[in-house]
C-alpha cells in the first residue's frame, strides 16, 4: 500500500518566489520520521530536512522549512526565495522505525524555476 | 566524508545476460538498500539488509537477488536481465537511529538491450 503521496508531478516557480511542494503521508504507527531530498539532473539524492512525529516545531534548514500537520498527515517542503539551482527533483521520504527502517519514498516533484 | 560508492554509472547489458550492481559503504551502517527509480514511479524497494547474510524482500523483488557477505558491501544481482529492468538502480545506507536519513550511492543507470 502506498505510504506517501505527492500530487504534484511538476511545478513552475519564479525566482525569488516562495514554493509550497505537497506530500501527506500514511502511518498508523506513533513514531516515524519525515524526510524531504532534493535529485538535480546529475541524479545524486540530497538530503534537506527531517522531521521526527514528536516533534513539536516545523523543521528549518537555511531556506527549507517543513510545513508539519500532524492531524492531518502533511509534510509540506516550503522553499523560500527560490533560486534556479533548485530546480530538480524533490521526494519525501517516511522512514518506518518498526520495519527494519525502511524508507517509503513518494512519486516526487519536478520543480522548474523560472529566471 | 561519509561515502556510498556503486562501482558504475553506466552499464549497458544484453538479455539475458547476469548482471551484478555493486554497493560499498564506508561507514559501518547496519542497513542497506537496493532502489530502482522510474519516472512518475519514484524510488521502490527491491531488497535490502540489516545484517551481514541477513537479506529481506522489499516491494518489487522479483528477477533480482541479493548477496551482503560483509558489513561494507550489498550487491545486487539480476539473474537473467531483461528490458524492463532497464532502470536507475539506487543504493542507500543508514542506522537504526531516529532522525538518521539514507546516504546515498551516486547511482547506476542500466539499459538491457
Amino acid at each position: 500500500a502506498q505510504k506517501i503521496t505527492q500530487t504534484q508531478p511538476g511545478m513552475f516557480v519564479q525566482e525569488k518566489e516562495a514554493v509550497t511542494l505537497d506530500c501527506t503521508y500514511d502511518t498508523s504507527d506513533p513514531s516515524y520520521g519525515l524526510f524531504w531530498y532534493k535529485q538535480p539532473s546529475s541524479g545524486e539524492m540530497i538530503f534537506l530536512i527531517y522531521q521526527g512525529s514528536y516533534d513539536q516545531q516545523n523543521a528549518t534548514e537555511g531556506r527549507y522549512s517543513l510545513n508539519f500537520q500532524k492531524a492531518r498527515k502533511s509534510a509540506n517542503l516550503v522553499i523560500s526565495a527560490s533560486q534556479l539551482g533548485d530546480s530538480a527533483m524533490y521526494f519525501c521520504a517516511m522512514r518506518d522505525f518498526y520495519n527494519f527502517n525502511k524508507f517509503y519514498f513518494g512519486s516526487g516533484t519536478k520543480l522548474n524555476v523560472k529566471p | 566524508d561519509v561515502k556510498v560508492t556503486q562501482s558504475s554509472r553506466y552499464l549497458v547489458k544484453r538479455t539475458g545476460e547476469k548482471v551484478f550492481l555493486e554497493c560499498v559503504q564506508d561507514m559501518d551502517h547496519e542497513n542497506m538498500f537496493w532502489y530502482r527509480q522510474d519516472p512518475g514511479l519514484g524510488l521502490r524497494l527491491i531488497y535490502f539488509s540489516y545484517d551481514v547474510k541477513m537479506k529481506e524482500k522489499g516491494d518489487i523483488p522479483e528477477g533480482y537477488s541479493v548477496s551482503r557477505e560483509k558489513k561494507e558491501r550489498f550487491s545486487l544481482i539480476l539473474e537473467s536481465a531483461s528490458t524492463n529492468q532497464t532502470s536507475m538502480y539506487l543504493c542507500a545506507s543508514t542506522i537504526p537511529q531516529g532522525g538518521y536519513g539514507y546516504t546515498f550511492g551516486s547511482g547506476t543507470r542500466l539499459t538491457v538491450v
